[in-house]
């Protein structure tokens, strides 16, 4: 499994947009590349997938360039309540059948 | 919505006893999945299970945990004489495919 990079915690105030990167050097050629967020207490919350390019859904976009060794979630006008630790796992399609394997996340704190 | 569940969401338990952790799936999902989150830790994969039997299992998943099905709807986590680095958050995920990952809100272990 590729391993991936994220920064360790962010901050950021309301309304401003947030962008966290993801580094994953040796992701494979059938590898997606996944977003998860979690509060404190709570199980994972699928954010958004990626396999190249860029992908928008009412949450969020993923920013994939073309070598794909990194990714960028992009949190548009960020709340308060976008406050968690969120998860850049990367993995084969057929996730079904592999575990999930979660890195440190990176911890998004957002004041008023 | 459909979602995971997951009873009970607070278990307190003396050490050497045994525990039963129990979880619903999404109806007509495939794949099943138990992880675990030690305070202030990663989320860390224990196993797979899938038609019927287990496809993954970490190194945490030794002798003393195991996985059931019993009835086609529930699934069960059982670990057999708890010790109290057991004590943390125990997630159960459901996936249909090859798709995202259903994370229930998760169970509070404190073994004592």
């Amino acid at each position: 499994l590729a391993k991936t990079t994220q920064p360790i915690s962010m901050d950021s105030y309301e309304g401003q947009e947030v962008n966290i990167t993801c580094s994953h050097n040796n992701i494979a050629t059938n590898d997606y590349i996944t977003w998860y967020q979690q509060f404190p207490s709570q199980g994972p919350r699928f954010i958004i997938q990626g396999y190249k390019t860029k992908v928008t859904n009412e949450v969020a976009s993923l920013f994939i360039p073309a070598d794909r060794k990194s990714s960028t979630l992009s949190l548009p006008r960020v709340s308060l309540s976008d406050t968690a630790v969120y998860y850049c796992l990367v993995g084969a399609s057929d996730t079904g059948r592999r575990a999930l394997t979660f890195g440190s996340g990176t911890r998004l704190q957002v004041q008023p | 919505e459909p979602e995971v569940t997951q009873t009970p969401s607070h278990q307190v338990t003396q050490m050497g006893q045994e525990v039963i952790l129990r979880c619903v799936p999404i109806s007509n999902h495939l794949y099943f999945y138990w992880y675990r989150q030690i305070l202030g830790q990663k989320v860390e994969f224990l196993v797979s299970f899938y038609n019927n039997e287990i496809s993954e299992k970490s190194e945490i998943f030794d002798d003393q945990f195991s996985v059931e099905r019993p009835d086609g709807s529930n699934f069960t986590l059982k670990i057999r004489s708890t010790k109290l680095e057991d004590s943390a958050m125990y997630f159960c995920a459901s996936i249909p495919g090859n798709t995202e990952a259903f994370f229930g809100q998760g169970t509070r272990l404190t073994v004592v």
